[in-house]
């Protein structure tokens, strides 16, 4: 069983759309969570950054973390065309090893 | 198999040695890329390679040197790097990187590099 498994997609939505990306992870040690975003031939971009569990929002985007259910989640309101792209979740142990998501390549059309 | 394999996890080194990082796939992927991360910071890209030959460089100082022996296979050359080199550096494979709808990037896990 991989570590983070994120399901690649790819997913396509209508603008205004609500979006939501999710990641599973096996480690039970893990404690950052990212989201990276990253468009075509570029390096990915940090979104979100969450320390353990709970939500944190910013803008349009919302990351929620549940530690119990080895879960985490992006939710993109209001979603543009800009935010086409694809949408990597990362997650670290407190000695910094970080593990990616294959990503999840969105589409959102106008 | 969906995964990026990369060797060694972790590698200390003196400014004055000669090392290799390596990274394998096995989707028959022909694009592969390197990225250097620093800490609490995204990947940099360094270098891309597209059916075996170099198509980016990331105007990356010549101490690292990237080979591309096969289809499978992606080789960072590293020689008299300095301590501030030290990071975890990332090596990527996509499909293709000229398509759009092919170029979604699988992660290996990183190998932790320490020059001392």
């Amino acid at each position: 069983q991989k570590e983070v498994e994120q399901d690649p997609g790819p997913l396509s939505v209508p603008e205004g759309a609500i979006v939501s990306l999710n990641c599973t992870y096996s480690n039970s040690a893990f404690q950052y969570f990212m989201w990276y975003r990253q468009y075509s031939r570029k390096g990915p971009e940090l979104l979100m950054y969450t320390y353990s569990s709970g939500n944190k929002e910013d803008g349009r985007f919302t990351a929620q973390v549940d530690k119990s259910s080895k879960y985490i989640s992006l939710f993109i309101r209001d979603s543009q065309p800009s935010d086409s792209a694809t949408y990597l979740c990362a997650m670290s142990a407190p000695n910094n090893d970080m593990r990616f998501g294959a990503g999840t390549r969105l589409t959102v059309k106008p | 198999d969906t995964e990026v394999t990369q060797t060694p996890k972790h590698l200390v080194m003196g400014m004055t040695n000669k090392k290799s990082l390596k990274c394998e796939q096995h989707m028959g992927h022909r694009a592969m890329y390197w990225y250097k991360q620093k800490a609490k910071k995204p990947p940099e890209l360094m270098f891309v390679y597209s059916y075996e030959k170099l198509s980016i460089n990331e105007s990356v100082p010549s101490r690292f040197s990237p080979e591309c022996p096969n289809s499978s296979l992606l080789n960072l050359h590293l020689h008299a790097l300095q301590p501030e080199d030290s990071a975890l550096y990332l090596c990527a494979s996509s499909q293709d990187w000229r398509d759009l709808d092919t170029d979604t990037q699988y992660f290996g896990p990183g190998t932790r590099l320490t020059v001392l």
